[in-house]
């Protein structure tokens, strides 16, 4: 059964600096991957989706897959206050349908002016 | 961007009671989803539908929980009669396609059973 694990399970950052957030999953045919945030209350956001190896940019957010080391990051540049919710990693296996997704718990960032 | 939107956005209910989700799906898409997600825990998958069937369901899925979309109105989730476990975030998803394009999510609504 597909584990999907984000470290840290909170970060704090300056507004304006780098927030990275890791991702790890345990099934190595994964071949979907996507980033969500969900601020308090609301429904999830999709920020970027990536299929293979390497980085994929979605305007100030980059996710890194390596397939290889199970692992997917995001990255986001000039974080702002209104970047603080909850991130959410959400992995699918092949073979499957693409949205019957695993998550994981979450990285709670909080973004300070 | 497209909305989808869920109805009631919070419900408390006593145990062994029927209870209706309702979604509203974005307009055009075909494919639809209940994901369950308990206070502190990660979002589960709970089931999908296309044309009118369940396509695929998680062990989450009950045999106490029902989905359906009759007449193209609302995509609901029913589970009767609850149990205390079923108190959670229950969050409504749809897409276009099974595989490809965005998935989209509504607020979810939250179910106490008391």
């Amino acid at each position: 059964q597909q584990k999907v694990q984000q470290s840290p399970e909170s970060l704090t950052v300056s507004e304006g600096a780098m927030a990275s957030l890791n991702c790890t999953f345990s099934d190595g045919t994964s071949n979907n991957f996507r980033w969500y945030r969900q601020h308090s209350a609301k429904g999830l956001e999709v920020l970027v989706s990536i299929f293979s190896d390497g980085e994929k940019e979605e305007g100030r957010f980059t996710a890194h897959l390596n397939r290889a080391n199970l692992h997917v990051s995001l990255h986001i540049r000039e974080p702002q206050p209104s970047d603080s919710a909850v991130y959410l990693c959400a992995v699918s296996m092949s073979g499957g349908s693409n949205y019957k997704l695993t998550f994981g718990k979450g990285t709670l960032l909080t973004v300070t002016p | 961007g497209p909305k989808v939107l869920q109805i009631p956005s919070h419900q408390i209910i006593d145990m062994g009671q029927m209870v209706t989700l309702n979604c509203d799906p974005v307009s055009n898409h075909l494919y639809f989803y209940w994901y369950k997600q308990i206070l502190g825990q990660q979002m589960e998958f709970l089931v999908n539908f296309y044309n009118g069937k369940v396509m695929e369901k998680s062990k989450l899925f009950k045999d106490q929980f029902s989905v359906e979309r009759p007449d193209g109105s609302y995509f609901t989730l029913k589970i009767q009669p609850t149990a205390l476990e079923d108190s959670a975030v229950y969050f409504c998803a749809s897409s276009r396609h099974a595989n490809t394009g965005q998935l989209y999510f509504g607020e979810g609504s939250k179910l106490t059973v008391l």
